[in-house]
C-alpha cells in the first residue's frame, strides 16, 4: 500500500497570503490529522477531520481551517501568515478501527 | 494538565541498549506511542502500548510502563549508528488521533 502523501513538500510564501496544502492519506483510511512541528513548540495537534466532519480540534487560531472530501483527501489552509507559521506541517492518516497514526513526509512552510 | 516530558539527548555506542525516558501527566491517556523521526522525513511509528499494559515487546524494542509513576520507556537493543535519530514519546486518548508529542529525545550512536 502506498503511504500518507503530502503535496507540495515545500512552500515558500509571505506575510498575509494564504496558503493550502493537501494530504492523501492510506487508502482505506477515514481520518486525517494535521500538526505543525517547530523547533521552539515541538509537535502539536491542530485538527482530525473524518468522513468530512471535524471530530478534534487543537489550540490555534481561526486562521488554520482544513477540510476533507469524500475520498478522504484532506486539505488545511492557513490564512493571513505570519512569520510565526513556517513549520513542518505534518498530516497523518488512520483507520476506522485502528489505534495508530501513520505519517506523511510533511510540507515545509517557510513564511518571509 | 496535559504534559509530556522527555530528556533531550542521549549518546551510546554501538551494540550497546540505548534507554530514552519518558513521563506524562495525565492519567487517563488511554495509548502511548514512540516515533522516529530521522532528519527531514515525517514520524515513523515505532511501537505503542495500551495503558493497561506494562511492557510490549518488538523485536529490538521494549516499551516499559510504569502507570503509578506515570512513566514510559523504550529500550533499544543491539543500538546500530542507523538508529540514530531523534525519538518522541506521544500520549492520546482516543485510538489514532490527537496525539500530544514529547519534545523529543535526540540519540546520537557512535561506532
Amino acid at each position: 500500500k502506498a503511504g500518507v502523501t503530502q503535496t507540495p513538500r515545500y512552500l515558500i510564501k509571505t506575510r498575509g497570503q494564504q496558503v493550502t496544502l493537501s494530504c492523501s492519506p492510506i487508502s482505506g483510511h477515514r481520518s486525517v490529522s494535521w500538526y505543525q512541528q517547530t523547533p521552539g513548540q515541538g509537535l502539536q495537534f491542530l485538527f482530525e477531520y473524518f468522513s468530512e466532519t471535524q471530530r478534534n480540534k487543537g489550540n490555534f487560531p481561526g486562521r488554520f481551517s482544513g477540510r476533507q472530501f469524500s475520498n478522504s483527501r484532506s486539505e488545511m489552509n492557513v490564512s493571513t501568515l505570519e512569520l510565526g507559521d513556517s513549520a513542518l506541517y505534518l498530516c497523518a492518516s488512520a483507520p476506522i478501527s485502528g489505534d495508530t497514526q501513520y505519517f506523511g513526509p510533511g510540507t515545509r512552510l517557510t513564511v518571509l | 494538565g496535559e504534559d509530556v516530558e522527555q530528556s533531550l539527548f542521549l549518546s551510546v555506542r554501538e551494540g550497546d541498549s540505548s534507554v530514552i525516558n519518558c513521563t506524562y501527566t495525565d492519567s487517563s491517556s488511554t495509548y502511548l506511542y514512540w516515533y522516529k523521526q530521522e532528519p527531514g522525513a515525517g514520524l515513523q511509528l515505532l511501537t505503542y502500548i495500551f495503558s493497561n499494559m506494562d511492557m510490549k515487546q518488538d523485536q529490538r524494542l521494549t516499551v516499559l510502563l510504569n502507570k503509578k509513576d506515570k512513566h514510559l520507556s523504550l529500550r533499544i537493543a543491539d543500538t546500530q549508528t542507523g538508529d540514530s535519530a531523534i525519538y518522541f514519546c506521544a500520549e492520546s486518548f482516543q485510538a489514532g488521533t490527537a496525539l500530544i508529542f514529547g519534545k523529543g529525545t535526540t540519540l546520537s550512536v557512535s561506532s
